[in-house]
């Protein structure tokens, strides 16, 4: 089945550790995205990429990282310097063309004690 | 300003209501919008494109109006199971890509 897998879907990790997220898609899509929603909020916009080896900082960048080596996979590294990195992490594909719907995973819980 | 913006609610609403949402968006060089729904704990899945024409799709109507640069969102005969958070989003060609930004979403909770 093709689609958007984003593991793992519970993560807890202590505080001042990095952590990476993972997202992988066999949708072909050539956009990727990551969200951060934080609770009875929004979707905030991360980070975002085009092409392999090239992305965009969204609205909330500080303290994150990603990478897009490969069309399918675009992760995202939860820095140190993340100061308030509990939330729930949501990655999104869409095909190139504007009008085309985004399909997102089932998200990561990010809980930092 | 944000980009986009919705009132939160809660719209709490008997069964077979007729409920309405607005959302705003600030950057008139976007050009593609959506309404998504989401229910609690889970992502969000698309409700429906919206169009300048209008679309309707059951029970659901969306309209985008781009001189005042809103969207729109109806609801008729409003069921127990369309209780969510309903997320309007919309897409702006940067230099970098496609970018997605989403409103804070508008809770809607359907009572019997």
């Amino acid at each position: 089945d093709g689609g958007i897998t984003q593991s793992p879907k519970y993560l807890f990790r202590k505080e001042g550790q990095n952590v990476t997220l993972s997202c992988e898609q066999n949708l072909n899509h050539d956009a990727m995205y990551w969200y951060r929603q934080d609770p009875g909020q929004g979707l905030r916009l991360i980070y975002y990429s085009q092409i392999v080896n090239d992305f965009q900082k969204g609205d909330i960048a500080e303290g994150y990282s990603v990478s897009r080596e490969k069309k399918e996979s675009f992760p995202l590294t939860v820095t140190s310097a993340q100061k308030n990195p509990t939330a729930f992490y949501l990655c999104a594909s869409k095909k190139d063309q504007g009008g085309t719907e985004a399909f997102f995973g089932q998200g990561t819980r990010l809980t930092v004690v | 300003r944000k980009e986009v913006e919705q009132d939160p609610g809660p719209f709490n609403v008997p069964e077979g209501a007729t409920v309405a949402f607005n959302c705003t968006y600030s950057n008139s060089a976007s050009q593609s919008f959506f309404w998504y729904r989401q229910d609690c704990r889970k992502e969000p899945k698309l409700l429906m494109s919206v169009y300048s024409s209008g679309n309707e799709d059951g029970r659901f109507t969306a309209q985008l109006n781009r001189a005042s640069q809103y969207i729109s969102l109806l609801i008729r005969d409003s069921k127990l199971s369309d209780s969510a958070t309903y997320l309007c989003v919309v897409i702006t060609i940067t230099g970098g890509g496609n970018k997605l930004t989403f409103g804070t979403g508008t809770q809607l909770k359907v009572e019997l």
